[in-house]
């Protein structure tokens, strides 16, 4: 069974510009969460989704958004991106909501 | 709000010693507690879990049990090979009815040398 795929997987953009990130989620499964990875601040929980309603949002100003389709893929779109957004941005993905969450190998963003 | 305590890296040892990662957290509830390890240039990958008060997850070697009453969760493996080289994450999943969340620690670097 294939695993969680992310695109694109490297990213380079310009402070001001808005940029959508796509996961696909393990076949059959549901539930969908995203995590921004930066050295300082670690892995912090961005949003889950399940049944294309979003059912958690993390500590991120409204400029993250996020949202999912009737085939569990999700994207997730940052406007007006700031140098501070650059990190790795990470899917999960898990069958329903409170099972073990898989992951994808990543969407690298450079914002300069 | 959910935390995780991890032992600051880098943690280098030669191959075939013995290793332990300390993790302890705070929680609300009853979580799940899973490690996760991370290679360069990669994802995360699940390495184990454990569900319930005294489970013993294990994987590869690796192994951590869930201690409820000291809140800790830490991994174990008896001989690291070279290729175990990574960053290592502990993190509790909390279900809550906000919705449903890994809180991750700030990872342990592993490097093993020859």
């Amino acid at each position: 069974k294939a695993g969680v795929t992310q695109t694109p997987r490297y990213l380079i953009k310009t402070r001001g510009q808005q940029v959508t990130l796509s996961c696909s989620p393990i076949s059959g499964h549901r539930s969908v969460s995203w995590y921004q990875q930066t050295p300082g601040q670690g892995l912090q929980f961005l949003f889950e989704y399940f049944s294309e309603t979003q059912r958690n949002k993390g500590n991120f100003p409204g400029r993250f958004s996020g949202r999912q389709f009737s085939n569990s893929r999700s994207e997730m779109n940052v406007s007006t991106l700031e140098l501070g957004d650059s990190a790795l941005y990470l899917c999960a993905s898990s069958l329903y909501r409170a099972d073990t969450q898989y992951f994808g190998p990543g969407t690298r963003l450079t914002v300069l | 709000g959910d935390s995780v305590t991890q032992m600051e890296g880098p943690v280098t040892l030669s191959e075939e010693a013995f290793l332990t990662i300390n993790c302890t957290y705070t929680a609300t509830g009853y979580p799940s507690l899973f490690w996760y390890v991370q290679y360069p240039g990669e994802g995360l990958q699940l390495l184990l879990k454990a569900t319930k008060a005294d489970d013993k997850g294990s994987n590869k070697g690796f192994e951590a049990t869930y201690r409820k009453e000291t809140t800790s969760f830490h991994l174990e493996k008896g001989s690291v090979q070279v290729s175990d080289s990574a960053v290592y994450f502990c993190a509790p999943f909390v279900l809550t009815g906000g919705g449903n969340k890994l809180t991750f620690g700030t990872g342990t670097q592993l490097k093993v040398e020859l």
